[in-house]
């Protein structure tokens, strides 16, 4: 059965740090890895999807990394900004038809 | 854009009622699911259905129904509601996985709250 994690569960840094979220997912066979943002009482937005065959993809500051091989992947946040205070979930699809597991999320806190 | 709508956005019932969570998703998606979010167990897929007609069970079907109305709505019904069931509800969409290879995120709503006593 497969299942994401993600280190740590909270995190807290100063306005214009770069910052790194980890996922990690115990069987390597993914077909893609999504980052979602879940922002207090709000549903999911989809930031990045990252297709097995690619190994990141960019948006903004925001850069995800995937290294199936050894089973993880990072999202970095360049020079954050307290907007960018949310949840942050990862989660892998097995197969094209599959349903995605879900990581609990880190909780990101960016102090002005 | 109203994307995925939910409704209601908080309940409170007691032990044995029941109630429907309604979804409406106005983006012309095939697929639409609904999860269930609980603290220390991230976020787990109850049931989904890709397309109108078609419903399947997902990780953690037991206690709920659904029905998949036509093409925009998804409803989820608690028959017997218990207090295990409190919990947050999402109901999200996204194109077909058979058109698009299954790399289509999925666009959530804001969630239900729902509080079992």
């Amino acid at each position: 059965k497969q299942e994401v994690t993600q280190i740590p569960a909270a995190l807290s840094v100063p306005e214009g740090e770069n910052l790194v979220l980890n996922c990690s997912f115990t069987d390597s066979a993914i077909y893609n890895l999504q980052w979602f943002r879940q922002d207090p009482g709000k549903g999911l937005t989809s930031l990045l999807l990252i297709q097995s065959s690619q190994r990141e993809q960019t948006s903004g500051r925001l850069n995800a990394s995937l290294d199936k091989s050894s089973g993880r992947s990072t999202l970095y946040i360049a020079a954050s900004q307290p907007g960018d205070s949310a949840t942050y979930l990862c989660a892998v699809k097995e197969t094209s038809g599959s349903r995605l597991t879900f990581g609990e999320g880190t909780q990101l806190t960016v102090n002005p | 854009n109203a994307g995925v709508t939910q409704t209601p956005k908080f309940q409170v019932l007691k032990t044995g009622q029941s109630m429907t969570l309604q979804c409406a998703q106005d983006m012309n998606h095939n697929s639409m699911y609904w999860y269930r979010q609980d603290p220390g167990m991230g976020l787990r897929l109850i049931y989904y259905s890709a397309s109108e007609g078609t419903t399947d069970k997902g990780e953690v079907p037991n206690g709920y129904n659904v029905s998949r109305l036509n093409k925009r709505e998804f409803s989820l019904r608690l028959e017997s509601a218990a207090p295990s069931q409190t919990s947050v509800y999402f109901c999200a969409s996204s194109p077909p996985d058979r058109v698009f290879r299954g790399n289509q995120p999925q666009h959530f709503g804001d969630g239900t709250r729902l509080s079992i006593l």
